[in-house]
């Protein structure tokens, strides 16, 4: 069993949706939560990052993590197509390194005008 | 400031022919990351460097790849020989401290086809 596991998608919505981004995790060790944007031909790119259980928000973005389900969530609301991009969560273990940061495959999201 | 810059961006070779990438990472950033990243999945780590030091390459395949970093600056990684499954994007990384809660910035990467 891979330690985050993710929905590789493709996910296609209307512009406006609320878009939901999902991953569950294995290690429960992690504390360390983070997701990742990659737009096509780019490196991925920092997004939003949480410590331990609960809600982040970042103007439309909200970044959640449920420990007790080992449950990751990101939500977008009022989405636009510049949200097009293939979304990356990852986790780290309290204390590690950030080259133990361990990727999920990606879901890819196609937002529609 | 300056992003992560890689070379090339693109790249095709023919199995068993060698290759090399270079990474110029943000400048003043300590720790810098070779990630391995096939067409579907999330970046692997293959290794990282703490100035000119390496602290993890174990899921670097040394019997083929290897990588070094000059005076804790820019850094090469090379594949000989390249097989078919090395096709991927190579992302090099950095971050200032390489701690826990640091950031990784990303560069473009270089995509390898093998054929």
């Amino acid at each position: 069993q891979k330690e985050v596991e993710q929905d590789p998608g493709p996910l296609s919505v209307p512009e406006g949706a609320i878009v939901s981004l999902n991953c569950t995790y294995s290690n429960s060790a992690f504390q360390y939560f983070m997701w990742y944007r990659q737009y096509s031909r780019k490196g991925p790119e920092l997004l939003m990052y949480t410590y331990s259980s609960g809600n982040k928000e970042d103007g439309r973005f909200t970044a959640q993590v449920d420990k007790s389900s080992k449950y990751i969530s990101l939500f977008i609301r009022d989405s636009q197509p510049s949200d097009s991009a293939t979304y990356l969560c990852a986790s780290l273990n309290y204390g590690g390194s950030q080259g133990n940061l361990i990727f999920g495959k990606g879901t890819k999201l196609s937002v529609k005008p | 400031e300056a992003g992560v810059a890689q070379s090339p961006r693109y790249k095709i070779i023919e199995k068993r022919q060698s290759v090399a990438f270079w990474c110029n990472p943000i400048s003043g950033h300590a720790t810098l990351y070779w990630y391995q990243q096939i067409l579907g999945q999330g970046p692997k780590l293959l290794i990282q460097f703490q100035n000119n030091g390496v602290v993890d390459d174990s899921q670097l395949p040394k019997d083929r790849f290897s990588a070094e970093r000059l005076k804790g600056v820019d850094s090469t990684l090379k594949i000989q020989p390249a097989k078919l499954e090395d096709s991927a994007v190579y992302l090099c990384a950095s971050s200032p401290t390489g701690g826990w809660t640091d950031t990784q910035y990303f560069g473009p990467g270089t995509r390898l086809t093998v054929l």
